[in-house]
């Protein structure tokens, strides 16, 4: 059982440079969400998707956009790729719709730098 | 904006020392409540979690929390810690009137052999 896969794991990009993290979970779970990891902040939400169809703002959303392409992928997109957007990235799904009563399952990562 | 605050950022202790690691939320109606643990290079697992009924909670590997509505604050403790609970631990939380589950700044625990 697969769970939640992340690609890429590592990226190194040059500020200006765009990319897509992709995302997708075989649990049938209705909502993803993606994080950001930073030393000393925790995870610090950058968009979700309660449902297959929703997207909504998280606390970081400036400078990402993300498409919930179908019920299992969720992808993370930088138009403009930043050095404050270098970060550890994660994406998780959970059962219910937005979370509620349910557990969270994370991916591994992914380890981005913008240089 | 709803938060939730971990106050201890690092903790060194020596193995079979007890451990305690407070979380505390902001008010805004029914919680259910998480504690995720993060292994050195490893992504966050669940440790354990509160939707309702006994307020004290058990979770693996010895690990409890307690509920406390009044303080809201939803605490970790292990009576008795080893080399390998040496991770980061997160508290967690959602809010009924939200769709999200927010974080809070974790706890880096190192447990000294």
């Amino acid at each position: 059982n697969a769970g939640v896969t992340q690609t890429p794991k590592f990226q190194v990009l040059k500020t200006g440079q765009s990319m897509t993290l992709q995302c997708a979970q075989d649990m049938n779970h209705n909502s993803m969400y993606w994080y950001r990891q930073d030393p000393g902040m925790g995870l610090r939400l950058i968009y979700y998707s309660a449902s297959e169809g929703t997207t909504d703002k998280g606390e970081v959303p400036n400078g990402y956009n993300v498409s919930r392409l179908n019920k299992r992928e969720f992808s993370l997109r930088l138009e403009s790729a930043a050095p404050s957007q270098t970060s550890v990235y994660f994406c998780a799904s959970s059962e219910g719709r937005g979370g509620w009563n349910t557990e969270a399952f994370f991916g591994q990562g992914t380890r981005l730098t913008v240089v | 904006a709803q938060s939730v605050s971990q106050h201890n950022h690092h903790v060194i202790l020596s193995e079979a020392a007890s451990l305690e690691l407070g979380c505390n939320y902001s008010y805004g109606g029914t919680v259910n409540l998480f504690w995720y643990v993060q292994y050195p290079g490893q992504h966050l697992q669940l440790l354990l979690k509160y939707f309702s009924g006994d307020p004290l909670v058990k979770g693996i590997k010895g690990f409890e929390a307690e509920f406390i509505k009044s303080k809201f604050s939803f605490n970790l403790r292990k009576p008795s810690v080893q080399w390998s609970d040496t991770a980061e631990y997160f508290c967690a939380v959602t809010w009924t009137a939200g769709n999200k589950l927010t974080f809070g700044g974790g706890t880096r625990v190192l447990v000294k052999p």
